[in-house]
């Protein structure tokens, strides 16, 4: 059973601070790594994605991939309380179909 | 917004009904996979539809289907309705097959009584 695992939270930081999200997964032929930000009550919106070990920055964010630990993370600098969302991780695990397979997601809660 | 369009948005259907999902894909996508995601879960793939052929299928059984035309919409219909069934139901568009980045439509919120 391929499995992406995530800590449903919440996770509570204040304003200004990083905020630190996590993911596991049980492939280690996976290729493909993606964290999507959900508002409640819209559709997923994807933030990042990253195919290789290191960092990969945008703006505030941060992906960090280490496929030896199968671990993915999202680092959110200066945190503001509208980046208050569920944040989902997906994998595209090994294979030649774009099946994505989604953890659970976290809760984000930035305060003011 | 992503350019992927969906219709209806919201849907209230009864118990043993039928129901048809329409998606638009982004221009210039030619790949389109369907998701369900039940409330305070993530989205659960369903199939992928690539130049008008199923490519890949998840965990689900055969009254749900699909088809993709020629300009690439889709649709997503699911027959013998279940109260399971309840919950949005995400279409993403992709420019290509495999490991490439996924783009959401805004969901149809599908209700079953």
């Amino acid at each position: 059973q391929k499995e992406v695992e995530q800590n449903s939270g919440p996770l509570s930081v204040p304003e200004g601070a990083i905020a630190s999200l996590n993911c596991t997964y049980s492939d280690r032929g996976s290729q493909s790594f993606f964290w999507y930000r959900q508002y409640s009550g819209k559709s997923p919106e994807l933030i990042m994605s990253i195919y290789s070990n290191g960092d990969k920055e945008d703006g505030r964010f941060t992906a960090q991939l280490n496929k030896a630990s199968q671990y993915v993370s999202l680092l959110i600098r200066d945190s503001q309380p509208s980046d208050s969302a569920t944040y989902l991780c997906a994998v595209n695990f090994s294979g030649n179909t774009g099946k994505l397979i989604f953890g659970q997601g976290t809760t984000l809660q930035v305060k003011p | 917004e992503t350019g992927v369009t969906q219709s209806p948005t919201h849907l209230i259907k009864t118990r043993g009904q039928q129901v048809t999902l329409r998606c638009s894909s982004q221009s210039g996508h030619n790949t389109v996979s369907w998701y369900q995601q039940a409330l305070g879960q993530g989205p659960q793939f369903i199939f992928q539809y690539y130049r008008e052929e199923e490519n890949g299928r998840g965990n689900f059984p055969p009254r749900f289907s699909g088809l993709q035309f020629p300009n690439y919409s889709s649709e997503l219909n699911v027959n013998a309705l279940e109260l399971d069934d309840s919950a949005l139901y995400l279409c993403a568009s992709s420019p290509r097959l495999a490991g490439n980045e996924q783009f959401f439509g805004p969901g149809t919120r599908l209700t079953v009584l």
